[in-house]
């Protein structure tokens, strides 16, 4: 069964950080470029963040960018979320997506199915 | 950065009813649009992906059409489980979301 797992939210301070866990099942990662999403609480979408096959492309949303960094590894078919800095904005459901066609950009077809991340003193 | 205008934000029908959302974007993404469903508390699910292609598995009731800057998502006849927040999002330059259109009854 083709799934993604989300693991690593919580509540956190104000200027904490947090390591976001996505694990994939079903198919290989590695085949797959993949991203990290976020949702506020009763808000729209927001792409935040993806990375190439074999990490050589990341790029970030200007809301994240110096804060967030992506990786994956592909051996234990994880793909990570490091959040540094977190403010109270940050504070929304993250999920993790695959795009749907082998090795290029494209719509996502697989989500997770979230994991909170709450930022409160 | 693109930008990805929905409308309208919210839209209220009945079952039986033809629905249609648009989605525009800043500036021309070609073909590289997809449309998702959202229900409360759920990750969202692909509808259709490359401005018009039906995910397997999707009702045929679902269409899209459009490419350039003006798309368009069609219900040609809504059903019970179709009441959910629909997003539009581009795949040209990076990925950008639309800001939803709520369909209630």
């Amino acid at each position: 069964q083709v799934q993604l797992v989300e693991s690593g939210g919580g509540l956190v301070k104000p200027g904490g950080s947090l390591r976001l866990s996505c694990a994939a099942s079903g198919f290989t990662l590695s085949d797959y470029y993949m991203s990290w999403i976020r949702q506020a609480p009763g808000k729209g979408l927001e792409w935040i963040s993806y990375i190439s096959t074999g990490s050589s492309y990341t790029n970030f949303a200007d809301s994240v960018k110096g804060r967030f960094t992506i990786s994956r590894d592909n051996a234990k078919n994880s793909l990570y979320l490091q959040v540094n800095s977190l403010r109270a904005e940050d504070t929304a459901v993250y999920y993790c997506a695959r795009d749907r066609r082998k090795g290029i950009i494209s719509a996502f077809d697989i989500w997770g199915q979230g994991t909170m991340v709450t930022v409160s003193s | 950065d693109i930008q990805m205008t929905q409308s309208p934000s919210t839209l209220s029908a009945s079952v039986g009813d033809r629905v249609t959302i648009t989605c525009r974007a800043s500036q021309s993404i070609s073909s590289w649009l997809a449309w998702y469903q959202q229900k409360p508390g759920k990750a969202p699910k692909l509808l259709i992906y490359d401005a018009s292609s039906l995910e397997s598995g999707v009702p045929s009731r679902f269409s899209g059409s459009g490419s350039g800057t003006d798309f368009t998502l069609t219900i040609s006849s809504l059903q019970p489980d179709d009441f959910a927040t629909y997003y539009c999002q581009q795949y040209d330059t990076y990925r950008t979301f639309g800001q939803g259109t709520k369909v209630e009854i």
